[in-house]
């Protein structure tokens, strides 16, 4: 199975800032490469599919990059309601495979 | 409104089965895969099978094959998840969710459902 890495597994920034996580694969995926969101308590939601698009409805300040093994998530003006833990998912190859998460937590 | 509603909170013991409702409203029911994917407790996601709705087709992770079956009724736009044999690390929240691709495997989960939490406990 590949293994999706991210890092940082928390972080926490300022209202306003502007934050990256970074997932890398154990293999070359290409660039199918998910984001979703986790809110405390709450089912995922989905953010970026094919490592750049954005999912219908998702804000404009969510954005992602990458290929092959290294993506990065990019939050622009983060606010309390980003608060979330943050997941990258690989659908390459089977099976999918999830990163661990990224904890966020606001400053 | 696009939305899928699991079925509630189950606490069973250690040999006992479970059966997970999903039900789909505001879309094609048979248009998009359903996969499950369950999140135990301070945990990561783990993919464990998709059905398909329209064929009534199923794969299932090898880790879950031979415990896990997979199956819908399309007139109440419905898919269902069972694990059998339970054991405690199968505590877990169960998530349903939707697949991007039309009447085909995208491996994209576009929809989730909100969860049904699985407690094992003797």
């Amino acid at each position: 199975d590949i293994q999706m890495t991210q890092s940082p597994s928390s972080l926490s920034a300022s209202v306003g800032d502007r934050v990256t996580i970074t997932c890398r694969a154990s293999q070359d995926i290409n660039n199918y490469l998910a984001w979703f969101q986790q809110k405390p308590g709450k089912a995922p939601t989905s953010l970026i599919y094919a490592a750049s698009s954005l999912q219908s409805g998702v804000p404009s300040k969510f954005s992602g990059s990458g290929s092959g093994t290294d993506f990065t998530l990019t939050i622009n003006s983060l606010q309390p309601e980003d608060l979330a833990t943050y997941f990258c998912q690989q659908y390459n190859s089977y099976p999918p495979t999830f990163g661990q998460g990224t904890r966020l937590e606001i400053k | 409104q696009v939305h899928l509603v699991q079925s509630g909170a189950e606490v069973k013991k250690p040999g006992a089965s479970v059966k997970v409702s999903c039900k789909a409203s505001g879309y094609t029911f048979t248009g998009h895969y359903i996969h499950w994917v369950r999140q135990a407790p301070g945990q990561g996601l783990e993919w464990m099978g998709w059905i398909n709705p329209d064929s009534g087709d199923t794969n299932s992770a090898q880790k879950f094959q031979g415990r896990v079956t997979m199956t819908r009724d399309t007139s109440i736009s419905t898919a269902y998840m069972e694990l059998r044999r339970l054991r405690s690390d199968d505590t877990a929240f169960y998530y349903c969710a939707r697949d991007r691709g039309d009447y085909r495997l995208y491996w994209y989960f576009d929809l989730w459902g909100r969860g049904t939490q699985v407690t094992i406990s003797a």
